[in-house]
């Protein structure tokens, strides 16, 4: 019965460098959704992952951001060539049923 | 582009008020609504998930609002408790997007 669970629960990395989050879902649950939330945001929607269509990228703000999910498992979300924009709290969402999303903890990410 | 705003952006109440929390929408075209707690910090807690079909649904303390075709919801607390104190969300699912929207959320603090 675990939840949604992220990690790393805390990066700092140095600008410039890659970083990978990685996500574990509910089991079971078909669809996985990453968000971003800047200090003092809201949420912004990155991306959505649903069992094995092809992904709705629509919300990744650049070519520097990317993520892989394996079926309806684990998904990491990856940024290359990180900028001080792209610290945030990135959190991930398993969807159960009518679309009622669970949320992980979240990793923060700082970059230096 | 639907959007999604609440209000107020921050309360402060004493202890064992009742107080209500609104939330709007611009489309009324949802599949739900989704209200949620963040804890500094922390993740997202679903609180109450409310159908389109759905007019309310209750949680203990808690009683969730649906006006669907004038774009509100409102958020009932009842007999505030200190441990209530958390940023309030609500969130919209517009499934031509397949994704949450998300307003920018209530601050409350419950005081002594």
């Amino acid at each position: 019965g675990a939840g949604v669970s992220q990690s790393p629960s805390n990066k700092v990395t140095e600008k410039g460098k890659d970083v990978e989050l990685r996500c574990d879902p509910i089991s079971g649950h078909t669809a996985l959704y990453w968000y971003r939330q800047r200090l003092g945001q809201g949420l912004e929607f990155l991306i959505y992952f649903q069992g094995n269509s092809a992904p709705d990228k629509s919300g990744l703000p650049s070519d520097r951001f990317s993520a892989e999910r394996t079926g309806e498992s684990v998904s990491t979300l990856t940024i290359q060539r990180t900028q001080q924009e792209d610290s945030a709290v990135y959190l991930c969402a398993s969807v159960k049923g009518a679309y009622e999303q669970y949320f992980g903890p979240g990793t923060r990410l700082t970059v230096t | 582009k639907q959007e999604v705003t609440q209000i107020p952006a921050a309360l402060s109440v004493p202890e064992g008020e009742n107080l209500v929390l609104n939330c709007s929408f611009t489309d009324s075209a949802i599949y739900n609504l989704q209200w949620f707690r963040q804890d500094p910090g922390k993740g997202l807690t679903s609180l109450l998930l409310i159908q389109s079909s759905q007019r309310e649904q209750t949680s203990g303390r808690l009683n969730a609002s649906l006006d669907k075709s004038s774009g509100r919801s409102t958020l009932y607390i009842a007999a505030s408790q200190p441990g209530d104190s958390a940023t309030y969300l609500c969130a919209v699912f517009t499934g031509g997007g397949n994704k949450l929207t998300f307003g920018t959320g209530t601050q409350l603090k419950v005081e002594l």
